[in-house]
């Protein structure tokens, strides 16, 4: 079964710092997610990504944020400065459309530490 | 917030059949009820989702109500890596995000 990928699955940083999370969305997909997750608490959705734009960005999804898809089969979010409570798990996700009758596929997810 | 409520813990035998209830009462008519699964820290697992008719898949069953206002997901021989939390999950509104609710924590008992 076609799967996202991510990596690193786990990546610490110090506060301060440029971290890039990499996904490979499942080839034929055309809409692409980030969500996060702090520990012990919801998933929360960061943004939507189509057509080499962003669709949908909720309020955590400040300027500190960016996402791109340099090639044909990445997809990457960059956190330009980590703070502390950028600690969390990071999960991409994507679909063939972007309608409600299509579900999402996550990855696994990358766990971001920021000391 | 979310617009989905579901009981935080449910416990299961093994091979019992797994009711998760959910209430969405705001659902609005166009709107799809998901279920998605997490294990441990896991990426969400999409289960399985539906509009007005009940459905059906390899990993579970989905009942929703006339009113649209609940649904019940099944899973009808709970194993023990059934264990996780499951999530009810509506569009929110806007198809392109999710909006997720605490879930309801599964414990399956063998």
């Amino acid at each position: 079964e076609p799967e996202v990928t991510q990596t690193p699955s786990h990546q610490v940083t110090q506060m301060g710092q440029e971290v890039i999370l990499r996904c490979v969305p499942i080839s034929n997909h055309l809409y692409f997610y980030w969500y996060r997750q702090i520990l012990g608490q919801k998933v929360e959705f960061l943004v939507s990504f189509y057509n080499n734009e962003i669709s949908e960005k909720s309020e955590i999804f400040d300027d500190q944020f960016s996402v791109e898809r340099p090639d044909g089969s990445n997809f990457t979010l960059k956190i330009r400065s980590t703070k502390l409570e950028d600690s969390a798990m990071y999960f991409c996700a994507s679909r063939y459309r972007d309608t409600a009758n299509y579900g999402y596929t996550f990855g696994s997810g990358t766990r971001l530490t920021v000391v | 917030d979310a617009k989905t409520t579901q009981p935080p813990s449910m416990d299961c035998a093994e091979g019992r059949a797994a009711n998760l209830p959910c209430n969405h009462s705001t659902i609005s008519g166009n709107e799809y009820v998901y279920w998605y699964r997490q294990i441990h820290s896991q990426g969400p697992q999409y289960i399985i989702h539906g509009l007005k008719n009940n459905e059906t898949n390899e990993m579970a069953s989905l009942i929703i109500t006339e009113d649209r206002k609940s649904s019940t997901l099944i899973l009808p021989h709970a194993t023990l890596r059934d264990t996780a939390v499951y999530y009810c999950v509506n569009s929110g509104g806007s198809a392109r995000q999710l909006t997720f609710g605490s879930g309801t924590q599964l414990t399956v008992l063998p």
